[in-house]
Order: C-alpha cells, then sequence, then structure tokens
C-alpha cells in the first residue's frame, strides 16, 4: 500500500514551453501532496504544499506563476513548469500524505530536460 | 532555523562491513525524525523513524536513535550489503511553532557497498 506515481518520467521541452507533471497517490487518499526539486547530487528542495480543494503554498524564492500546483482531488496534483527555460531542468518529485502529517510517501520522480 | 547535516560522501564500504552515516540536526521543540533510502533510478523510500527522544527506529537491519542531548541520529547496519547501495536522507518535520507535515532534508550520502 501506499504507493505514489509519477508522471511523465523523464521530459525534454523546448525553452518557452509548459510542461505539466501528474502525481497520483494510487490506493490511498492523499489530502495533501508536496512537491520537491532535487539538484544533481544535492538534496530534496521543498517547493510547495498542495492541500486537496484549496491554493498551494509555496515555499520562499519559489515562483507561483512559473510552478503552477492543482490539487483537484483526493488523488491527483499536477505541478504545471510554466515557460520553461534550461535552468529548470531539474528532478522533480513529489509525495503524499493522508493528513499532512503523517509518513510522506514518494513518487519516483520526473526529470525535467528544457533545451 | 531548523536544519540537517549528514556526513559527506561518498562512503564506501566491502561487504559485510559495518555502516555509520552521522546525522546531526537543529530545530525547536521536539521533531520527528527520518531516515529515507533512494536506490538508483527510483523515488525515496521511508527506512525508518523515531518521534520522541530515545526512540530507536529499525527496518531491514537499519537501526537508529533519536538522541536530545545531541540532536543526533545516526544510521547504523552492522553487515551491509551489495542492494544496500544507494543515497540515504537523513530528514525531520519540525514540531514548533506548529507541525506542518513539511519534511527538511539533509544533503544526502552516497553508499556504495563492493563485493
Amino acid at each position: 500500500g501506499a504507493v505514489v506515481s509519477q508522471h511523465p518520467s523523464w521530459v525534454i521541452c523546448k525553452s518557452g514551453t509548459s510542461v505539466k507533471i501528474e502525481c497520483r497517490s494510487l490506493d490511498f487518499q492523499a489530502t495533501t501532496m508536496f512537491w520537491y526539486r532535487q539538484f544533481p547530487k544535492q538534496s530534496l528542495m521543498l517547493m510547495a504544499t498542495s492541500n486537496e480543494g484549496s491554493k498551494a503554498t509555496y515555499e520562499q524564492g519559489v515562483e507561483k506563476d512559473k510552478f503552477l500546483i492543482n490539487h483537484a482531488s483526493l488523488t491527483l496534483s499536477t505541478l504545471t513548469v510554466t515557460s520553461a527555460h534550461p535552468e529548470d531542468s531539474s528532478f522533480y518529485i513529489c509525495s503524499a500524505t493522508r493528513t499532512g502529517k503523517e509518513t510522506q510517501y514518494f513518487g519516483p520522480g520526473t526529470r525535467l530536460l528544457v533545451l | 532555523g531548523n536544519s540537517v547535516t549528514q556526513m559527506e560522501g561518498p562512503v564506501t564500504l566491502s561487504e559485510e562491513a559495518f555502516l555509520t552515516i552521522n546525522c546531526t540536526y537543529t530545530a525547536t521543540g521536539y521533531p520527528s525524525l527520518f531516515w529515507y533510502v533512494q536506490y538508483p533510478g527510483e523515488g525515496l523510500q521511508l527506512l525508518l523513524k523515531a518521534t520522541k527522544a530515545d526512540d530507536k527506529g529499525s527496518n531491514k537491519g537499519f537501526e537508529a536513535t533519536y538522541r536530545k542531548e545531541t540532536t543526533s541520529f545516526h544510521l547504523e547496519k552492522g553487515s551491509v550489503q551489495v542492494s544496500d547501495s544507494a543515497v540515504y536522507f537523513c530528514a525531520l518535520s519540525a514540531s514548533y511553532p506548529s507541525n506542518t507535515g513539511k519534511l527538511i532534508f539533509g544533503q544526502g550520502t552516497t553508499l556504495q557497498v563492493k563485493p
């Protein structure tokens, strides 16, 4: 139990385009999902907290107009990187929890490369 | 602010060697402490956790004890296997001023076990 999937696992796009990444909790309802960014050989940096049915809460320094997060249902959250640029290339990871304060279950990550 | 510091890697060991990965933290109050493992090409998996002082988390032969007096949560295993090769992340979830469920990660320690 507690499986989280992400789609796509890999995406390559041209600079200026938008990319949507999906995060799904497959066997439980997730009231809260978290989005992280991981640079090569570095730690995970929390970008935002997403609660079902409400606006996401962004960490300081994260552009909310650049990284659009939608948590429309208890099993799906999406991260859209708008007008992507090469500096947005990274590994994006989501996690999900049942209540927001329990153990986080992580997705396998999505590698984004912006050319 | 809250932070987690891990020993720098990579750590290279021979099979059946003893493993210690140091982790210290800075936090107000009584955070929950976690070790996550990331195998190559996969997402993070919870390895073990401890929620209060002197608790010992254990799983798959790994152990870590929550030491409030030294603000540490060192990961140990008595006999490592090649299959333990992965990146290990220490993390905390702060309880003060409120329990938001957010995780703060250390920088990760790469473990390579040679046959």
